[in-house]
């Protein structure tokens, strides 16, 4: 089954603590990326990726890493997560512009 | 600086009415336009427009472009409780710009009383 799967789906944690959320696709796309969704802003665009070690900046990257080793897994790194990353998070596998939206992640960052 | 706006924000119906959600853009020759449906989780595909004029169905939903004006509608016809959700608009850039990149409206919230 085609799928993008993200994991954590919950996460709360402390300011300043690093943390992983990862992204894994089995469909063999070559664009990935990560969105956020707040109330009033819709879905915003973190980072993007087209390919293997290609990532590049989407439209709210400040605070955000990401990393394209290998094709199938796009992980979103916050390094110093703050309160203002308190959001709801996507990870998307595209092609043929048709995105696959994996489950999403809710971080609370306190 | 493209733009996607869609309307209302919100929108409370109750059973049977049928609803019709806008999407307008600001975003010259653009490739695709695409309409998602957001429930408690993930958004998924509903349909993807790229010509004008040209009505596309699935069931209860129908969608329409309009290149000129540049907008689109999604209407649901015979609403039920279960298309109460987020419904979401997305264009897709021209060439030239990061392939595959959209650029997604805030939103419709859609609730449909029994």
């Amino acid at each position: 089954e085609a799928q993008v799967t993200q994991n954590p789906r919950y996460l709360i944690t402390v300011t300043g603590k690093k943390l992983t959320v990862t992204c894994s696709q089995n469909m063999n796309h070559e664009y990935m990326s990560w969105y956020r969704q707040d109330p009033g802003l819709g879905l915003r665009q973190i980072y993007y990726s087209m390919n293997v070690e290609v990532t590049d900046k989407g439209d709210v990257p400040e605070g955000y890493k990401v990393s394209r080793k290998e094709k199938r897994n796009f992980p979103l790194i916050l390094e110093s997560p703050s309160p203002n990353q308190t959001s709801l998070y996507f990870c998307a596998s595209m092609e043929n512009t048709e995105a696959f939206f994996g489950q999403g992640t809710r971080l609370t960052v306190v | 600086e493209d733009k996607v706006v869609q309307s209302p924000l919100s929108l409370v119906v109750h059973e049977g009415d049928t609803v019709t959600l806008n999407c307008s853009y600001e975003v010259t020759n653009f490739r695709s336009l695409l309409w998602y449906k957001q429930e408690k989780k993930a958004p998924t595909f509903l349909f993807m427009l790229t010509s004008s004029g040209i009505e596309k169905k699935s069931g209860r939903l129908s969608s329409i472009l309009d290149k000129k004006e540049l907008f689109s509608i999604l209407n649901i016809t015979a609403t039920q409780t279960g298309d109460s959700a987020i419904y979401l608009c997305a264009v897709e850039p021209p060439h030239g710009g990061a392939t595959n990149k959209l650029i997604f409206g805030t939103g419709t919230l859609l609730a449909v009383q029994p």
